[in-house]
């Protein structure tokens, strides 16, 4: 079975703290993925990674940043925490999609909780 | 950009009912679609990955359709049981890649002892 792992369920930290939050996926899957989830907003992409070093802007990077130094992991980092980065956190990963059939099933870690006061 | 709905929002039904939840997108060029199970405050669980070649994919009591031309996804849960009350989402590639990915809003599914 794929596992992916997230380094914290819940996180509370101080308005202008830096934050790291960790993926790890056991799978040797390419593709690697960062969400939020927010009430009634759904989820919402903030990067992906297709590759070790390779990185794409989701569709809510401001405020963001992530590193793939390794193919099993993915970090997202929060330079300066503020109020509403206060949200669910939820990484995905997926095989690269093949030529002749696309795969792309994800699997998503358990969350992390952030709250940012 | 593909937009993915999920009508209704919230559902209630007693056990032993047999549902249908619905999912829409705007672009019916996808290649294939995912169904997902929430529980409160966890991640996304992994239903049914239906491709669009397929029409139907089945598991146990659950049974995912997809019609491309009309942008529409079914998801039917026979003889409903309390554990299965969670939020159920869907969600599309973005492209041929599927290295982006669209999700519904999901449906809140309640299933009454």
């Amino acid at each position: 079975d794929v596992k992916v792992t997230q380094s914290s369920r819940y996180l509370v930290k101080r308005t202008g703290e830096k934050v790291f939050l960790e993926c790890v996926q056991d799978m040797d899957h390419e593709n690697m993925f960062w969400y939020r989830q927010d009430p009634g907003l759904g989820l919402r992409l903030i990067y992906f990674s297709y590759d070790v070093k390779m990185k794409e802007k989701g569709d809510i990077p401001e405020g963001y940043s992530v590193s793939r130094e390794k193919k099993e992991r993915f970090s997202l980092i929060l330079e300066s925490a503020s109020t509403n980065q206060t949200s669910m956190y939820l990484c995905a990963s997926s095989l690269a999609s093949l030529a002749v059939a696309p795969t792309g099933e994800q699997y998503f870690g358990p969350g992390t909780r952030l709250t940012v006061t | 950009k593909q937009e993915v709905t999920q009508i209704p929002a919230a559902l209630s039904v007693p056990e032993g009912e047999n549902l249908v939840l619905n999912c829409s997108f705007t672009d019916s060029a996808i290649y294939n679609l995912q169904w997902f199970r929430q529980d409160p405050g966890k991640g996304l669980t992994s239903l049914l990955l239906i491709q669009s070649s397929q029409r139907e994919q089945t598991s146990g009591r659950l049974n995912a359709s997809l019609d491309k031309s009309s942008g529409r996804s079914t998801l039917y849960i026979a003889a409903s049981q309390p554990g299965d009350s969670a939020t159920y989402l869907c969600a599309v590639p973005a492209g041929y890649t599927g290295n982006q990915f669209y999700f519904g809003t999901g449906t809140s599914l309640t299933v009454i002892p």
